[in-house]
């Protein structure tokens, strides 16, 4: 199985900042990535999918893969303490298998 | 509306016991998924079923078991042969649209299990 890796964190951005989110894939051949946002004690909600080489924007949120370098980021522009949770990137598992695999997630941590 | 409902949102077990948790989706999806997540750790995928009464063994499937007799339900049985089975029990599906099978994944809010 192809891995997803993520560092957990915490990451501590200001409020009204950019938070930086980094994941990394070792299959060359995936195509199609994705955010999700994990609340404590709640279950994963999709916040972003990309699915080509670039930059996908939705709102605050700004999506980008380079599938050169195998590596997938997540923006959020003007931080809010609402962000706060952990971010869970996932990705094909390689192999033409089913469903996706998750990394471990990072905790990010909005200070007001 | 469109979702998935699992249940019981909180079960406690004493060793020993099967338990089984449920998954009902109305959402008209062929594939459906369990995973498990515990405690700072990603989701790791017990078992998946891309149609009616066919399902797959996914990374961690010793100890559990899963019947897919309706497109609606996918229920998983945690066994008493699962030695460490207190955690986070999460069930998804998949539209089969965008990505094939390796589209986006729809979660429901999950079961936490906790073995006494």
């Amino acid at each position: 199985q192809k891995e997803v890796e993520q560092n957990s964190g915490p990451l501590s951005v200001p409020e009204g900042a950019i938070a930086s989110l980094n994941c990394t894939y070792s299959d060359r051949g995936s195509q199609s990535f994705f955010w999700y946002r994990q609340y404590s004690g709640k279950s994963p909600e999709l916040i972003m999918s990309i699915y080509s080489n670039g930059d996908k924007e939705d709102g605050r949120f700004t999506a980008q893969l380079n599938k050169a370098s195998q590596y997938v980021s997540l923006l959020i522009r003007d931080s809010q303490p609402s962000d706060s949770a952990t971010y869970l990137c996932a990705g094909p598992p390689g192999g033409g298998a089913d469903g996706l695999t998750f990394g471990k997630g990072t905790h990010l941590i909005i200070q007001p | 509306d469109g979702g998935i409902t699992q249940s019981p949102k909180y079960l406690f077990r004493k060793e020993g016991q099967n338990v089984t948790l449920s998954c009902e989706q109305n959402l008209n999806h062929d594939a459906m998924y369990w995973y498990r997540q515990d405690p700072g750790q990603g989701l790791r995928l017990i078992y998946y079923s891309q149609i009616v009464n066919d399902f797959q063994k996914g990374d961690i499937a010793e100890g559990y078991s899963v019947s897919r007799e309706k497109k609606e339900s996918f229920p998983l049985t945690v066994t008493s042969a699962q030695k460490n089975p207190t955690a986070f029990y999460l069930c998804a599906s998949r539209t089969g649209l965008a990505g094939g099978l390796n589209g986006e994944l729809f979660f429901g809010e999950g079961s936490r299990l906790t073995v006494l």
